[in-house]
């Protein structure tokens, strides 16, 4: 079956260190990544996403993941963190549904604590 | 931007009671989510809906639950009857169509069961 773990539940870093949240998937078959941000009050938000191609995937807020197949990982990295980074991460993979539904299969989830 | 949004943000009832969770999805989306979050656990899939039916539904969601999409804008989960383990932050998602494309989600509905 397939999984998602996020191997740490929290992550206390200070403004301006450099972050990783860890994700490691399992499935027998091609997947697709994701990972989510959820800010205090808010819904899910898509952060970025990994579908093919080129393994190292960007957001517009310098967050990066890279998918690596024989680790079976889709880490998050950010060279520098700001306050504004707190926040809940979820990493996510996507498993094909019927008739096209494409269910999200989740990890529990990283709360990032950027302290000044 | 378009948003999907949800109502209401919190509910609080009483176990065996109906409760009815609202969400509008993005108007030109075809695809329709449930999730829910436990406190402290994973985001689990509840079910899918497309063309006016379930796509697919994981074991969670038993006789208790259904959905609905009563007038082509709102997209409902009812609990018919609901129990203490059902308490949870229920999150809708709806996603255009398409192979991968992103599903977007809402703010959740924070439902306690008392």
């Amino acid at each position: 079956a397939q999984s998602v773990t996020q191997l740490d539940s929290q992550v206390p870093v200070f403004e301006e260190a450099p972050v990783e949240l860890r994700c490691n998937y399992s499935s027998s078959v091609s997947v697709y990544l994701f990972w989510y941000v959820q800010y205090p009050n808010q819904g899910l938000q898509l952060l970025l996403k990994y579908l093919s191609g080129s393994t190292l995937v960007e957001s517009i807020n310098g967050f990066e993941a890279e998918f690596n197949k024989s680790q079976t990982s889709f880490h998050l990295r950010k060279p520098s963190v700001h306050i504004s980074d707190t926040a809940e991460y979820f990493c996510a993979v996507s498993l094909p549904g019927r008739g096209g539904s494409e269910k999200l299969v989740f990890g529990k989830g990283t709360k990032l604590t950027v302290n000044p | 931007e378009p948003e999907v949004t949800q109502t209401p943000s919190h509910q609080v009832t009483q176990m065996g009671q109906e409760v009815i969770l609202r969400c509008v999805p993005i108007s030109n989306h075809l695809y329709f989510y449930w999730y829910r979050q436990i406190l402290g656990q994973k985001v689990e899939f509840l079910v899918s809906f497309y063309n006016n039916e379930i796509s697919e539904k994981s074991e969670i969601f038993d006789d208790q639950f259904s959905v609905e999409r009563p007038d082509g804008s709102n997209f409902t989960l009812k609990i018919r009857s609901t129990k203490l383990e059902d308490s949870a932050m229920y999150f809708c998602a709806s996603r255009r169509g398409g192979t991968v494309e992103t599903q977007y989600f809402g703010p959740g509905t924070r439902l306690l069961v008392l």
